[in-house]
């Protein structure tokens, strides 16, 4: 089973607020990637890191995310100004290998 | 880019039946891609069911199988006779050789196992 960490596990907004998730990976997994899952159960890439540095992310969260992975702390995602289709499952996974670890992810609702 | 399609909606199947989900998948990478297959039950994580990394190679755990053919770039998970406890979502992914990589998901595919 999986021991990756994260928290909230439910999150609820409003429009324009701000929503911060966070992340503890598995022991010894220097990766570690974000996902969204969407109401249609699509899965969207957001971004990974590898230790501290970020490897890949797309333009959605060049814009209106952050992301950060810090020595010693949780990663997190933060929106800074959430939209109703933000609504979502936020997936955090990491990995040592080529197979990646989930976590229970943060349900956030954007009202 | 990669894409992955699966079986859609839900498959019901009777307990002690065979079951099979069908997964093709298109990839732009001149490497063979790593096939994994995934499953969430009900009020659970997305686990990793089992994983095969080199073409013609099968993979296989708790009864289910997913052989990994080149050919006809198909990954189908399969099992011989399924139990209640099947009954979860199941997801096909794609991913490369580097560990930095993301994975391709396909759409899931919901399993209801009656008794």
């Amino acid at each position: 089973n999986s021991k990756v960490i994260q928290t909230p596990r439910y999150l609820v907004k409003g429009q324009g607020q701000k929503a911060k998730m966070r992340c503890i990976p598995e022991k010894g997994h220097p990766v570690v990637f974000w996902y969204q899952q969407n109401k249609n159960n699509e899965f969207k890439f957001l971004i990974n890191f590898q230790n501290q540095e970020v490897l890949q992310q797309i333009d959605m969260t060049e814009k209106r995310f952050s992301a950060e992975c810090p020595s010693n702390s949780p990663c997190s995602l933060e929106i800074q100004s959430s939209e109703a289709g933000d609504s979502a499952l936020y997936l955090c996974a990491s990995s040592r290998g080529v197979e990646q670890y989930f976590g229970p992810g943060t349900r956030l609702t954007v009202l | 880019g990669d894409s992955v399609t699966q079986t859609e909606g839900q498959v019901t199947v009777s307990e002690s039946k065979s079951l099979i989900i069908n997964c093709t998948y298109s990839t732009t990478s001149i490497a063979y891609p790593n096939l994994f297959w995934y499953v969430r039950y009900p009020g659970e994580g997305l686990q990793l069911l089992l994983k095969v990394i080199t073409a013609g190679q099968k993979g296989s755990s708790r009864g289910f199988e997913a052989t990994y053919n080149k050919e006809t770039t198909s990954f189908h998970l399969q099992k011989a006779s399924v139990q209640e406890s099947d009954s979860a979502v199941y997801y096909c992914a794609l991913g490369t050789n580097s560990a930095g990589n993301k994975l391709t998901f396909g759409i899931g595919t919901r399993v209801l196992v009656r008794p």
